[in-house]
């Protein structure tokens, strides 16, 4: 099946803790995304990668830091310098990152600080 | 700077009625817009596009959008709604120049039988 896989699909932080979200895709897509959701607020461009070895910030990436070292992997990890990190964390892909290319998304990580 | 703007919250339709959820844009350059869906503890599933010609737009499950330059909007419809249509719909749209799609806040459809 092709498709991005986002794990887990639920997770627990304590206070001060730092913590990676997976996300791989089959897709052979060069761009990948990570977007951040919160009730009434739509999604929010954390990061973004155009290709393996590069990525960029996106609107509220402070707290955040990612890696891209495979085409199909762009793991997010979320620092203790992240204020509110209880959030629907969401990872997807395009085949470009410009242009009509839509974009495919995972079924999401939960993020909860305890 | 690409913007979205979805100035519904909530839209409640009874089943077999028409339905529509706006949603209008602001680009700097020729737009792609984009409508996806999204249920419960769910990601979002692609919905429809529009790149260029025709401003009529058909996609998934019965969905079509309509493109109005003029109007800068790209409201989505769906003929006769189903209750398993309930679901947070997003808007999204991307600069011809730009990179990350920029989606809207969300409007969440009810149907009811």
């Amino acid at each position: 099946d092709g498709g991005i896989t986002q794990s887990p699909k639920y997770l627990f932080r304590k206070e001060g803790q730092n913590v990676t979200l997976s996300c791989e895709q089959n897709l052979n897509h060069d761009a990948m995304y990570w977007y951040r959701q919160d009730p009434g607020q739509g999604l929010r461009l954390i990061y973004y990668s155009q290709i393996v070895n590069d990525f960029q910030k996106g609107d509220i990436a402070e707290g955040y830091s990612v890696s891209r070292e495979k085409k199909e992997s762009f793991p997010l990890t979320v620092t203790s310098a992240q204020k509110n990190p209880t959030a629907f964390y969401l990872c997807a892909s395009s085949m470009y990152r410009t242009g009509g290319n839509e974009a495919f998304f995972g079924q999401g990580t939960r993020l909860t600080v305890v | 700077a690409q913007s979205v703007a979805q100035p519904e919250d909530q839209v409640n339709v009874a089943e077999g009625n028409p339905l529509t959820v706006k949603c209008t844009y602001s680009v700097s350059g020729n737009p792609y817009l984009f409508w996806y869906v999204q249920y419960p503890n769910r990601g979002l599933q692609f919905l429809l596009k529009y790149i260029t010609g025709d401003n009529l737009v058909k996609g998934s499950y019965g969905f079509e959008a309509e493109f109005n330059k003029s109007q800068t909007s790209f409201h989505l419809k769906k003929p006769s709604a189903l209750v398993s249509d309930s679901a947070l719909y997003f808007c999204a749209v991307r600069e011809n120049s730009g990179y990350a799609l920029n989606f809207g806040k969300g409007t969440s459809l009810l149907v009811t039988p």
